[in-house]
């Protein structure tokens, strides 16, 4: 069974540090996905990662995937408050998402 | 383009009831797959449809139904609605997946509540 788990659950920084968010996942995948959910609100795609390190970047969040590891990061530049939300990784596997159980992310000024 | 939506936003029920929720997938995507979001978890997988047939199904009991049309719009249908059942339902749609960057896109959810 495809086990999907995050960590930390629960985050609180301050405006311009960095930090990471880990997702780890039990048996091999073709994609690892990265979605963003504010409070009360749908889930927005933020990355798709295919391959083994594989690497994008948007803003001052930056994804990477380790396929050998079973291992994908998050990783935040500089917070600001604006970055503020849950952050989900979801796995692939025979074309349904498997989630993890979200990092609750809370940046304060 | 008005990209995924769903009806109701919000709905309240009673234990044993039916319920239908709806979906109309992004422009130019002919898969649909529904999740449910309990509060304070991650979704989880229900079904997917793709051609007007079930072509995954998560670990939900078959009280759980659903539907596709040929305009590719789907329907999730519970029945004998628990408590349980309370969350947000949540609908994505993408194009059938191949080896390519592609990523299912969500609709903003319908809100369950079981009384």
């Amino acid at each position: 069974e495809l086990k999907v788990e995050q960590n930390p659950l629960f985050l609180s920084m301050q405006e311009g540090k960095n930090y990471t968010i880990y997702c780890n996942y039990s048996t091999t995948s073709d994609r690892l996905y990265w979605y963003r959910q504010d409070p009360g609100k749908s889930l927005e795609s933020l990355f798709v990662l295919l391959s083994n390190g594989a690497v994008k970047q948007e803003g001052r969040l930056m994804a990477s995937l380790d396929t050998k590891a079973r291992l994908s990061t998050l990783h935040i530049t500089a917070a600001v408050h604006d970055l503020s939300a849950t952050y989900f990784c979801a796995v692939d596997r025979n074309y349904q998402l498997i989630w993890g159980a979200g990092t609750k992310l809370i940046i304060k000024p | 383009d008005a990209g995924v939506t769903q009806s109701p936003t919000h709905l309240i029920k009673t234990r044993g009831q039916q319920v239908t929720l709806r979906c109309s997938p992004k422009s130019g995507h002919d898969t649909v797959s529904w999740y449910q979001q309990a509060l304070g978890q991650g979704p989880q997988f229900i079904f997917q449809y793709y051609e007007e047939e079930e072509r995954q199904r998560g670990n939900f009991p078959d009280r759980f139904s659903g539907h596709q049309f040929p305009n590719y719009s789907s329907e999730l249908n519970v029945n004998a609605l628990l408590l349980g059942d309370s969350a947000l339902y949540l609908c994505a749609s993408s194009r059938l997946w191949v080896a390519t960057q592609e990523t299912q896109y969500f609709g903003p959810g319908t809100r369950l509540l079981v009384l």
